[in-house]
């Protein structure tokens, strides 16, 4: 089994909608959460980074961590033919170097 | 956000000859980079840490003899694939971490389409 699991998809909706990205995990030592956003043969980006459970919002994008059910998502609102992507979600237990577990990533498709 | 460099995006050569990737931190210093491998349509696969002025410490099943890391500043890491042969052929990415004030935030290079004929 997986540390992380992440539906591949891929998915696809159409301009204006909300999309949700799920992960999840089984190593309850996680602590730092991230989602990045990869566009076709480009190393990954930051999107969204999440410390524990709780919620985070920047913009059209909300993350939420739930330890207790090692479940985290990644909310899209409103969503643009320009949010076409891979999403991976990533986490760690360590407090510094940084070495992540990577979700397998899931592709999405605005459509216009 | 911190930017990573990373050169060269492409490249192609013929197998058996040795290809080098670099990455920098423009614009901060990095004790710690990663070197990630992707396969189309997969996600990235942890190929080693490299630590300044240290050997690096390679993941299970990567060759170290093959994949040479060498960390010779805070600024800069470098890959370099040798003998490379068809099967080596993938998406290299590195990253780094800035430190302080969170030490969790990774930042990744644009990666290097590495095709081997």
């Amino acid at each position: 089994q997986k540390e992380v699991e992440q539906d591949p998809g891929p998915l696809s909706v159409p301009e204006g909608a909300i999309v949700s990205l799920n992960c999840t995990y089984s190593n309850s030592a996680f602590q730092y959460f991230m989602w990045y956003r990869q566009y076709s043969r480009k190393g990954p980006e930051l999107l969204m980074y999440t410390y524990s459970s709780g919620n985070k919002e920047d913009g059209r994008f909300t993350a939420q961590v739930d330890k207790s059910s090692k479940y985290i998502s990644l909310f899209i609102r409103d969503s643009q033919p320009s949010d076409s992507a891979t999403y991976l979600c990533a986490m760690t237990q360590e407090t510094s170097g940084s070495r992540l577990t990577f979700g397998e990533g899931t592709q999405l498709t605005v459509n216009p | 956000g911190a930017v990573v460099s990373q050169h060269p995006s492409w490249v192609i050569c013929k197998s058996g000859t040795s290809v080098k990737i670099e990455c920098r931190s423009l614009d901060f210093q990095a004790t710690t980079m990663f070197w990630y491998r992707q396969f189309p349509k997969q996600s990235l696969m942890l190929m080693a840490t490299s630590n300044e002025g240290s050997k690096a410490t390679y993941e299970q099943g990567v060759e170290k003899d093959k994949f040479l890391i060498n960390h010779a500043s805070l600024t800069l890491s470098t890959l370099t694939v040798t003998s490379a042969h068809p099967e080596d052929s993938s998406f290299y990415i590195c990253s780094a971490n800035p430190g302080q004030p969170v030490n969790e935030k990774l930042f990744f290079g644009s990666g290097t389409q590495l095709s081997v004929l």
